[in-house]
C-alpha cells in the first residue's frame, strides 16, 4: 500500500538531546513536509522541501533541522535548542502536480521527560 | 499573506442533526481551498477541495462545501451527522505558486447521541 509512515508513534526526549522523526513516504511525490500542531493552534509548518536535496525554512523552524537526501525521506531532527518541544509532529507530501493537496501521515508525539 | 479563520473552537451537534462548520481565508487571488478532519491521535485526511469551476463540491462521507467569493468564505455542511463524524476539522488555504497550505486552527466537532 502507498502512504507516508511515521515512525516513532511517541517518543520521549531528555533534556539536552536531540532526537530524529522519521517519514518515509512509497507515494513519489516530490514535495514533504513538516508541521507542528499545538492544541487549539492548527498547524504549523516547520520545514518544507520541493525536491531531492534542498529544503527551506517554514514558519517556525528555530530549533529544528531537516534532511532531504532521498526522494522517499524527510527526517526531522529537534535540537536542543528547541526549548518546547512537546508536541504532536505531522509530515505530508504532495504530488508534482493536483494542486496543492498534501497527504498526511499518522503523526508522532513527541514528549519531553 | 494568506489566512485562515475558523470562528468556532468547538461546537456540538445531536446525531442526525445538520451540520455547518465555518471557514474564512484571506487571499488575493482564487484560492485553492480544502477541508480535512482528524480523529484523536491521528493524521489529516482530506475530505474534499475547490479549484475553480462549480462552487459546491462534494467530498467523502457525505461532506460538502460551498465557496463564496464575495464572502470570502469555504463553508463545510453535512446534512445529518453520525457519530463517527466527531473530530477536528481544518480548514486549508493554499497559493497558486508552489504546494503550500495555510490551516486553521480547527474546530473540534462533538456528536451528542
Amino acid at each position: 500500500d502507498g502512504g507516508i509512515t511515521q515512525s516513532p508513534k511517541y517518543l520521549f526526549r531528555k533534556e539536552g538531546q536531540n532526537v530524529t522523526l522519521s517519514c518515509e513516504q512509497n507515494l513519489n511525490h516530490d514535495a514533504m513536509y513538516w508541521y507542528r500542531q499545538d492544541p487549539g493552534q492548527g498547524l504549523r509548518l516547520i520545514y518544507y522541501s520541493q525536491i531531492v536535496n534542498d529544503f527551506q525554512k517554514g514558519d517556525i523552524a528555530e530549533g529544528y533541522s531537516v534532511s532531504r537526501e532521498k526522494k522517499e525521506s524527510f527526517p526531522l531532527t529537534v535540537t536542543s535548542a528547541q526549548k518546547n518541544p512537546t508536541a504532536f509532529y505531522l509530515c505530508a507530501s504532495s504530488p508534482p502536480s493536483l494542486g496543492n493537496i498534501q497527504y498526511f501521515g499518522a503523526g508522532t508525539r513527541l514528549s519531553v521527560l | 499573506a494568506q489566512s485562515v479563520t475558523q470562528p468556532d473552537i468547538h461546537i456540538t451537534v445531536s446525531e442526525g442533526a445538520s451540520l455547518e462548520l465555518r471557514c474564512n481565508y484571506s487571499y488575493g487571488a482564487t484560492p485553492y481551498l480544502f477541508w480535512y478532519v482528524q480523529s484523536p491521535g491521528q493524521g489529516l485526511q482530506l475530505l474534499l477541495k475547490y479549484f475553480s469551476g462549480d462552487t459546491l463540491v462534494q467530498g467523502i462521507k457525505g461532506f460538502e462545501a460551498e465557496f463564496k467569493r464575495s464572502q470570502s468564505s469555504f463553508n463545510l455542511r453535512k446534512p445529518s451527522v453520525h457519530w463517527s463524524d466527531a473530530a477536528e476539522y481544518f480548514c486549508a488555504v493554499g497559493a497558486n505558486a508552489g504546494n503550500m497550505l495555510t490551516f486553521g486552527g480547527g474546530t473540534r466537532l462533538m456528536v451528542k447521541p
